[in-house]
């Protein structure tokens, strides 16, 4: 059963960039139709999709997001990234990774247990 | 800047049906939205239901549905159990690669 797990510090510094990694597992990144996204939750806030990536490297954005967000692939690793640049207290959140089937149109199936970014100083 | 509307909180009693909806803040939700939903429970992520409108997601029971009712997405929970108490997230695709999330409801169940 294909498995996602988020990796990467868990604090980072206001004005720094933040760096996360999803591995997957029991599954092929470079499967078609499938696509791989990024999405955050604030403490006690709702949900907000962030990127998501084919494998071919085709990119989507959150246009509120896009100027500070990179999201990548590394097929070779079977992982994607996602860098945030110029993170504030508001980037703090928990980090999910997903896999989205037709890039969304078909919900996104598989997620990540997601990881806890603070930034503080 | 494309809004997605849920009820922030919804309550029913146990064994009864709810209709939470999913609407844009300018414009009517269609199919062509591909509306999907999520449950989640405290520090746990979330799980898919319904995607594209009304299809559930594998090992979904049967008493989850979701519809267009009207211009909103709609998700109906019928026989509600105490379990179902979770928040409650809809997802919109919006075009060109873009999903934006409601910001979603919270069900009670008592």
């Amino acid at each position: 059963q294909l498995q996602l797990q988020e990796s990467g510090p868990g604090l980072v510094k206001p004005s720094e960039t933040l760096s996360l990694t999803c591995s997957v597992s029991s599954g092929s990144i470079s499967t078609s139709s499938y696509y791989w996204g990024w999405i955050r939750q604030p403490p006690g806030k709702g949900l907000e999709w962030i990127a998501s990536i084919y494998y071919s490297g085709n990119t989507y954005y959150n246009p509120s997001l896009k100027s500070r967000v990179t999201i990548s692939v590394d097929t070779s690793k079977n992982q994607f990234s996602l860098k945030v640049s110029s993170v504030t207290a508001a980037d703090t959140a928990v980090y999910y990774c997903a896999r989205q089937v037709r890039n969304g149109k078909d919900g996104m199936d598989v997620w990540g247990q997601g990881t806890t970014v603070t930034v503080s100083s | 800047q494309t809004v997605v509307t849920q009820e922030p909180s919804f309550s029913v009693s146990p064994g009864g049906t709810v209709t939470l909806t999913c609407g844009l803040s300018s414009g009517s939700v269609s199919t062509g939205h591909y509306p999907s939903w999520y449950q989640q429970t405290p520090g746990q992520a979330p799980r898919s239901l319904i995607y594209n409108t009304n299809t559930r997601s594998s090992g979904v029971p049967d008493r989850f549905s979701g519809s267009i009712l009207g211009n909103k997405a709609a998700l109906t929970i019928t026989g509600a159990q105490a379990d179902d108490e979770s928040d409650y997230y809809c997802v919109l695709y919006m075009g060109s690669g873009i999903s934006v999330f409601g910001g979603g409801t919270k069900l009670t169940v008592l």
